[in-house]
């Protein structure tokens, strides 16, 4: 059975940084689109970022560019990500999901999910 | 303010079928991409529908997916208890973004 775990989470305050980590198990990680999902308290889900394959292309939700950067480590089945500039906005559950195909290139849908790690920005 | 528009709850008594609805525009559920999760409480989401009207195996039949528009809809039918919980739908938008539903709580009187 595909496992996502995601590690990295705690409490960090504004402005500070923090790297999530999504370790990947049972599926030919490289093969595959991976993403982020966050889902702040009470509230619904928002798609963070998709990375490729080979990890030569990187997506972006809007309110994230320029401060969160997605990587990945197929050697290590590992997925990244790196958040800088944090704002209390960015309180959230940070899920590592796979993302997938059918028909194009980009991927539509998440059909694994881990469970999850819990980012807090707060002074 | 979510991209996708759903009801923020909708309720049913077990056996009974429910509907839950999606709205978006030409730009997101307008495409065929759209898909459905559900969410338990303290849990991850899951995949319950795929590019509009597929099921991932395992997820039951109860669980059916269509479109009109830009209006995506979420079909369970025979309801039961285990159904409770929270329903996202998400598309594929323009520029190569992913947009969520706000969420529609689902109650099984």
């Amino acid at each position: 059975e595909v496992q996502l775990v995601e590690s990295g989470g705690g409490l960090v305050q504004p402005g500070g940084s923090l790297r999530l980590s999504c370790a990947a198990s049972e599926f030919t990680f490289s093969g595959y689109w991976m993403s982020w999902v966050r889902q702040a308290p009470g509230k619904g889900l928002e798609w963070v970022a998709n990375i490729k394959q080979d990890g030569g292309g990187e997506y972006y939700v809007d309110s994230v560019k320029g401060r969160f950067t997605i990587s990945r480590d197929n050697a290590k089945n590992s997925l990244y990500l790196q958040m800088n500039s944090l704002r209390a906005e960015d309180t959230a559950v940070y899920y590592c999901a796979r993302g997938r195909y059918n028909s194009g290139w980009y991927p539509d849908y998440f059909d694994y999910w881990g469970q999850g790690t819990l980012v807090t920005v707060s002074s | 303010q979510s991209a996708l528009t759903q009801p923020r709850s909708v309720s049913g008594s077990p056996g009974q079928s429910v509907t839950i609805s999606c709205s978006g525009t030409i730009s997101d559920v307008g495409n065929n991409y759209v898909s459905w999760y559900q969410q338990h409480p303290g849990k991850a989401p899951k995949l319950i529908i795929y590019d509009v009207t597929k099921g991932p195996s395992g997820v039951p039949d109860r669980f059916a997916g269509s479109k009109s528009g830009n209006t995506a809809s979420l079909t369970i039918s025979g309801l039961q208890a285990e159904d409770e919980a929270d329903y996202y739908c998400c598309s594929y938008a323009v520029s190569l973004r992913l947009v969520f539903g706000g969420g529609t709580k689902l109650t099984v009187l």
